[in-house]
C-alpha cells in the first residue's frame, strides 16, 4: 500500500535559522505530493504540492522538490520566523481505482520557532 | 471564498449521548471527508464519499459511528452512543476528486465525552 514517512519531531529551531523536514514516500506509480499546515487550534491548509518529477512547489518561502528516483519530497525554509511554528504534514494521492482519491498522510512533525 | 464550515466548533457532552457533527463541504467539491486526530493516533481517514455516496468506510471505527451525505453540500457525523474515547477533534474536508486536487479542511470540531 501507499506510505509517507516523515521526520520525527519535534524540532525547535531559532529564529532566522534554516528548516529541513525530510519525507519519503512509498507508491505503486505516480502520487501527487503535498504538505500541509497546521497551526494551533486550527485545521490542515494547504501549504504547497507538485504533481509530477521534479516540480517544485512554493508557498511563504517553503519549498518542496519531488524528487522520483529517491522517492522523497523534503520541504525546506532558508529562514524560518515564529510564526511558522505549527506541525508539518507530508502527504500524497493515489488514484487507487475508480473514484478513489484518498490522502495518505505522514504523521506530522511539530516546529516550534523562538525568538 | 467560504471553506469547509463544521459546526459545533466544540461540543461538550456525557457518555451515552448523542453526537452530531455537521459540515458544509465548499461548493462544487464533489468528493468529502471526515478525519478524526488525536495526540495516540494523529489523524485517521474516518469515511470518504464521492458524488453523495460513500466509497471508502474502513476507518469507521464500529458501529456507534455513522456518516450521511443527503446531498452535495451538507454531511453529518453520528455518535451514539459516546464513549470518552471518542473525544478528539473530528475534521471535514472536500476536494474535486482528481489525483492532482488537494483536501480543504474545515476548522474541526472539538469533542469532549465526559
Amino acid at each position: 500500500g501507499n506510505s509517507v514517512t516523515q521526520m520525527e519531531g519535534p524540532v525547535t529551531l531559532s529564529e532566522e535559522a534554516f528548516l529541513t523536514i525530510n519525507c519519503t514516500y512509498t507508491a505503486t506509480g505516480y502520487p501527487s505530493l503535498f504538505w500541509y499546515v497546521q497551526y494551533p487550534g486550527e485545521g490542515l491548509q494547504l501549504l504547497l504540492k507538485a504533481t509530477k518529477a521534479d516540480d517544485k512547489g512554493s508557498n511563504k518561502g517553503f519549498e518542496a522538490t519531488y524528487r522520483k528516483e529517491t522517492t522523497s519530497f523534503h520541504l525546506e525554509k532558508g529562514s524560518v520566523q515564529v510564526s511558522d511554528s505549527a506541525v508539518y504534514f507530508c502527504a500524497l494521492i493515489m488514484n487507487s481505482g475508480g473514484s478513489n482519491y484518498k490522502l495518505t498522510f505522514g504523521k506530522g512533525t511539530l516546529l516550534t520557532v523562538n525568538p | 471564498d467560504a471553506g469547509v464550515i463544521q459546526s459545533p466548533r466544540h461540543e461538550v457532552t456525557e457518555m451515552g449521548q448523542e453526537v452530531t457533527l455537521r459540515c458544509k463541504p465548499i461548493s462544487g467539491h464533489n468528493s468529502l471527508f471526515w478525519y478524526r486526530q488525536t495526540m495516540m493516533r494523529g489523524l485517521e481517514l474516518l469515511i470518504y464519499f464521492n458524488n453523495n455516496v460513500p466509497i471508502d468506510d474502513s476507518g469507521m471505527p464500529e458501529d456507534r459511528f455513522s456518516a450521511k451525505m443527503p446531498n452535495a453540500s451538507f454531511s453529518t457525523l453520528k455518535i451514539q452512543p459516546s464513549e470518552p474515547r471518542d473525544s478528539a477533534v473530528y475534521f471535514c474536508a472536500s476536494s474535486w476528486d482528481r489525483s492532482n486536487q488537494p483536501q480543504h479542511f474545515g476548522d474541526g470540531t472539538r469533542l469532549s465525552i465526559l
